[in-house]
């Protein structure tokens, strides 16, 4: 089944503790990339990837690492979280190098800083 | 900047009714729009995609419009069902970079 798996799905942790959210999609898709959806905020793009080893800031990359070392993969690290990093965060794929037709999502990540 | 914008926010109808739900776009540059349904702890789930150079695009009792010159985009849906009750969100993409999304309208049918 063709598809964009984020895990984990849910994660509490504690301000300073580095952490990892993997995605993995399965389709060879080219662009892939994370977005954090809180209440009032919508949906904000954190980073993108338009290819393997090409990485770019969305509109929100403040406290947020990424890393694109192969197709299929692009991990979302935070190395020292905040409480105001608490969030729904969404990896997304879509076919070609540039976002220019359908896009598919993962189930999401939901993560609690305390 | 472009600004996109859902119009109701929240919805809530007797089941068999047609829905129309609104998508305004301040920017009428864009490559095209896509319509999302998010249900609570799940993910989005692309519906339609219209390119900038179609008018509309039909998925079963889905109807997605586009009018780019007036910044406006409609989501029709035909004979409401209980199962319809989700978050509708739409997004529009211009610099080919990245999703612009709308603040979503949250739809419940009821029986």
């Amino acid at each position: 089944e063709a598809q964009v798996t984020q895990n984990p799905r849910y994660l509490i942790t504690v301000t300073g503790k580095k952490l990892t959210v993997t995605c993995s999609q399965n389709m060879n898709h080219e662009y892939m990339s994370w977005y954090r959806q809180d209440p009032g905020l919508g949906l904000r793009q954190i980073y993108y990837s338009m290819n393997v080893e090409v990485t770019d800031k969305g509109d929100v990359p403040e406290g947020y690492k990424v890393s694109r070392k192969e197709k299929r993969n692009f991990p979302l690290i935070l190395e020292s979280p905040s409480p105001n990093q608490t969030s729904l965060y969404f990896c997304a794929s879509s076919p070609y190098t540039s976002l220019n037709t359908e896009a598919f999502f993962g189930q999401g990540t939901r993560l609690t800083v305390v | 900047k472009q600004e996109v914008t859902q119009i109701p926010a929240a919805l809530s109808v007797p089941e068999g009714e047609n829905l129309v739900l609104n998508c305004s776009f301040t920017d009428s540059a864009i490559y095209n729009l896509q319509w999302f349904r998010q249900d609570p702890g799940k993910g989005l789930t692309s519906l339609l995609l219209i390119q900038s150079s179609q008018r509309e695009q039909t998925s079963g009792r889905l109807n997605a419009s586009l009018d780019k010159s007036s910044g406006r985009s409609t989501l029709y849906i035909a004979a409401s069902q209980p199962g319809d009750s989700a978050t509708y969100l739409c997004a529009v993409i211009q610099d080919t970079d990245k999703l612009i999304f709308g603040t979503g309208t949250r739809l419940q049918v009821f029986p």
